[in-house]
């Protein structure tokens, strides 16, 4: 069964840090682009970033939330992905969801059950 | 700025009604597209994909057609499983914008 889960989320103060981690099952990890998608409590859906495959070199895109405070990364010998945000701010509060790219077309194809973030005092 | 505008917002529609929600986006993103499924407390789903490619599994009541800068899901008769938030999404270039969604409610 194809799978995506994600772990990591939790309460974290404002200012502070947190890593994200996603585990893939079920599928070549390695073959595809993976990505964050984030959506805050009550709101629509937000594309975080990405990062492709070895093929691609690794890179990485991100949205315009990141403004510097996010690094997505990946280790395939893990079959994972990674989302470490810095300076943590309360708008950064959301469920973060793992998703796949497929590899015929650019769309999300699998996602995660989300990881849900609190940026509280 | 980029803009990828849902409407409407919200729909209540019968059982068996056909329903039709509409994303226009700010400029041509050719046929880049793609349509999601959100039901409450539940990850998204892919429903459409390329504007109007149907995802393995999901039923033929839903379509999508467009190109350019307008496009439509169409659900072609309101199921009672339907009810969910529907997002349109492109991938024409960076930064990847989904829109503001359309819930969709049963009357």
């Amino acid at each position: 069964e194809v799978q995506l889960v994600e772990s990591g989320g939790g309460l974290v103060q404002p200012g502070g840090s947190l890593r994200l981690s996603c585990s893939a099952s079920g599928f070549t990890f390695s073959d595809h682009y993976m990505d964050w998608v984030r959506q805050a409590p009550g709101k629509g859906l937000e594309w975080v970033g990405r990062a492709r495959n070895k093929a691609s070199s690794y890179t990485t895109d991100y949205g315009a939330s990141a403004d510097g405070r996010f690094t997505i990364s990946r280790d395939d010998s893990k079959n994972s992905l990674y989302l470490e945000i810095n300076s943590l701010k309360t708008e950064d509060t959301a469920v973060y969801y793992c998703v796949r790219e497929p590899d015929h077309t650019f769309a999300f194809d699998v996602w995660g059950q989300g990881a849900l973030v609190t940026v509280s005092s | 700025d980029f803009q990828m505008t849902q409407s409407p917002s919200s729909l209540s529609a019968s059982v068996g009604d056909r329903v039709t929600i509409t994303c226009q986006a700010s400029q041509d993103i050719r046929n880049y597209l793609n349509w999601y499924q959100q039901k409450p407390g539940k990850a998204p789903k892919l429903l459409i994909y390329d504007a109007s490619n149907l995802e393995t599994g999901v039923p033929s009541r839903f379509s999508g057609s467009g190109s350019g800068t307008h496009f439509t899901l169409t659900i072609s008769s309101l199921q009672p499983e339907d009810i969910a938030t529907y997002y349109c999404q492109h991938f024409d270039h960076l930064p990847f914008t989904f829109g503001g969604g359309t819930k969709v409610a049963i009357k």
